[in-house]
């Protein structure tokens, strides 16, 4: 059973860079496309973007100037940056798979983690 | 891009309703449309990809139709474990999800 477990601070200073780690544990990261999803408090989902296993991402135009993905196969992770953070940007923080082929369809997600932007 | 909406934002039910939800996309989407309920507290759980392909696991009571620009979502015979918030997701262009559609017990 494959499992996806989110890590970072829960408390970044305005401006400052917002750093999440996705653990993959049960399968291989392998050959597939890896996403980060967040959901402000009370509110709906917003897709922040996607990486694959080779490297190559796409990142939701509205956030794409200031997201970096990155991926590490041999620790089975996956990670997120996002700079320049305000408090718009509190929000529970998932990462989830897709079931494959980059569809967008997400089949596994991690418990979310939530990150609070405040001084 | 796309916009999402979804009809009702909320709905109050009883055990053994039927339920339907309706998403509607700002542009064709084909059957690019996917469902997902979310629990208080919980991550997003796939139940209905390309429109209305059941994803496995999922109850039979779950189905999905639609193509286009107008989607549904039905719950047959609502039960206890259902009273959740549904959210459709659009895959065609650019992800996004509608704003959700909120069950709660009547």
């Amino acid at each position: 059973q494959v499992q996806l477990q989110e890590s970072g601070p829960g408390l970044v200073k305005p401006s400052e860079t917002l750093s999440l780690t996705c653990t993959v544990s049960g399968g291989s990261i392998s050959s597939y496309y890896w996403s980060w999803i967040r959901q402000p408090a009370g509110k709906g989902l917003e897709w922040i973007g996607r990486i694959y296993t080779s490297g190559r991402s796409n990142y939701n135009p509205s956030l794409k100037s200031r997201v970096t993905m990155s991926v590490d196969t041999s620790k089975n992770q996956f990670s997120l940056k996002l700079s320049s953070v305000t408090a718009a940007d509190t929000a529970v923080y998932y990462c989830a798979r897709d079931v494959g082929y980059g569809s967008g369809t997400y089949d596994y997600w991690g418990q979310g983690t939530l990150v609070t932007v405040s001084s | 891009d796309i916009q999402m909406t979804q009809s009702p934002s909320s709905l109050s039910a009883s055990v053994g309703d039927r339920v339907t939800i309706t998403c509607r996309a700002s542009q064709s989407i084909s059957s690019y449309l996917n469902w997902y309920q979310q629990k208080p507290g919980k991550a997003p759980k796939l139940l209905i990809y390309a429109a209305s392909s059941l994803q496995s696991g999922v109850p039979s009571r779950f189905s999905g139709s639609g193509s286009g620009t107008d989607f549904t979502l039905t719950i047959s015979s609502l039960q206890p474990e259902d009273f959740a918030t549904y959210y459709c997701q659009q895959t065609y262009s650019a992800l996004s999800f509608g704003p959700g559609t909120k069950v709660d017990i009547k």
